[in-house]
């Protein structure tokens, strides 16, 4: 149990076309969602906590115009990364807190987005 | 406030060795800490969790980890390493369910044969 996927696992857009990314738990009820931005070699960076039909918080530097954060269910989160530029490319990772007492987080996957 | 220092960006051990990563925390109230593993191009998995039940975890694949309040230590070890072993592994600190985390800098476990 506890799963959560990302779609797409990999993207490569062209300079100033918007991606979407979606985070889905599959098998439980997220009331808050999280997305990183991981450079190589590098830890992951918090962007932006989503909580289920408020808006997105988001952390110091982080544009929340270019980085666009829906958490319309219970269950999906999505990052649209707007007008994006090469230097926007980075691995992106979303990950769920189940609604309730459980302390830990359920990572996504990933997703490799490349801005050519 | 909640942050986490991972001592030595790189380890290297020989198969069938000890794995020793390191693993401090600074925070104001009683964390949850948590360690988990990354192999490449892909997503987080959990290792382990502390909670403030048994200062000892155990977690998955043979790793376990010690709470140490006196020493703001959370170092996670498995007694024989295997070549599986081989990824990133990140420290994290909450301060309650449902809030950020705050990750360390990551380790990555190199395993000779």
């Amino acid at each position: 149990g506890a799963v959560v996927s990302q779609h797409p696992s990999r993207v490569i857009c062209k300079s100033g076309t918007s991606v979407k990314i979606e985070c889905r738990s599959l098998d439980f009820q997220a009331t808050t969602m999280f997305w990183y931005r991981q450079f190589p070699k590098q830890s992951l960076m918090l962007m932006a906590t989503s909580n289920e039909g408020s808006k997105a918080t988001y952390e110091q530097g982080v544009e929340k115009d270019k980085f666009l954060i829906n958490h319309a269910s219970l269950t999906l989160s999505t990052l649209t990364v707007t007008s994006a530029h090469p230097e926007d490319s980075s691995f992106y990772i979303c990950s769920a807190h189940p609604s309730g007492p459980r302390v830990e987080q359920f990572f996504g996957p990933g997703t490799r987005l490349t801005v050519l | 406030a909640q942050s986490v220092t991972q001592l030595g960006s790189h380890v290297s051990v020989s198969e069938g060795a000890l794995v020793l990563l390191r693993c401090n925390y600074s925070s104001s109230v009683p964390p949850y800490l948590f360690w988990y593993v990354q192999y490449p191009n892909q997503g987080l998995q959990l290792l382990l969790k502390y909670t403030s039940a048994a200062t000892l975890v155990k977690g998955i694949n043979g790793f376990e980890a010690e709470f140490k309040k006196s020493e703001t230590s959370f170092h996670l070890t498995k007694p024989s390493a295997h070549m599986s072993d081989a990824a990133e592994y990140f420290c994290a600190v909450s301060d309650q369910p449902g809030n950020q985390f705050y990750f360390g800098t990551g380790t990555s476990l190199t395993v000779i044969p």
